[in-house]
């Protein structure tokens, strides 16, 4: 079992770009969780999806984000229009049910907004 | 509401030093509490997990229900524990919550 896998590992984009970040859960995990993590911060929970079905968006701000599980393909979350403070570590974590108790985090991709 | 309290961004110790690291939670129900590390720059890592009540690489953690507690502790701490350590509570929601998280440093 590969583990979540998360691509791109580091992604630098100008002001005004768009940053798209992909999550391939773990083998069997049909529930994705993506968690940022600023600078000097901890964990922020964004967006809990399961397959073609967002469940909980409520950490996700309201402009310029988006989140997507489609039900072929990885999980992607996508920044419109980054902007400076948009820089952070995302991480996505899996899970094999709704009400699993344990998820599996990847290695973050890492945002650079110059 | 659920919510997970780390009041130490950072603990400094040397190295064979005793080390806890607290957790405080708020949860009206019957939570399951965790430990996850997060070394440089890699993936969080589960710990420990209260209900297994295991020590991991040393370290141990007891719920404490009169506190809302959930501390984490290791007699004698190593360089390589030198880490972020999250502190989380999965409560009736299926979105566990985490804390801030607190940096470990271990001076040789």
């Amino acid at each position: 079992n590969a583990g979540v896998m998360q691509n791109p590992r580091h992604l630098v984009r100008r002001r005004g770009q768009e940053a798209r970040l992909r999550c391939s859960p773990m083998k069997g995990h049909s529930h994705v969780y993506w968690y940022r993590q600023l600078p000097e911060e901890g964990l922020k929970f964004m967006v809990y999806l399961q397959k073609e079905n967002i469940i909980d968006e409520s950490g996700m701000p309201k402009e310029r984000f988006s989140a997507e599980f489609p039900k072929e393909g990885p999980s992607i979350l996508r920044i419109q229009q980054v902007v400076r403070g948009d820089s952070a570590a995302y991480f996505c974590a899996s899970s094999p049910a709704r009400d699993g108790n344990t998820i599996y985090f990847g290695e973050g991709s890492w945002l650079t907004v110059v | 509401a659920q919510r997970v309290t780390q009041p130490e961004k950072l603990l400094s110790v040397f190295k064979g030093a005793p080390v806890e690291l607290k957790c405080n939670y708020s949860y009206s129900g019957s939570p399951e509490l965790f430990w996850y590390v997060q070394y440089s720059r890699q993936r969080l890592q589960l710990l420990l997990r209260h209900i297994s009540r295991e020590s991991i690489k040393g370290f141990t953690a007891d719920l404490n229900k009169g506190e809302t507690s959930f501390h984490l502790k290791k007699p004698f701490a190593q360089e390589e524990d030198s880490a972020m350590y999250y502190c989380a509570l999965w409560g009736g929601s299926y979105i566990p919550t985490f804390g801030r998280g607190t940096s470990l440093i271990v001076h040789p």
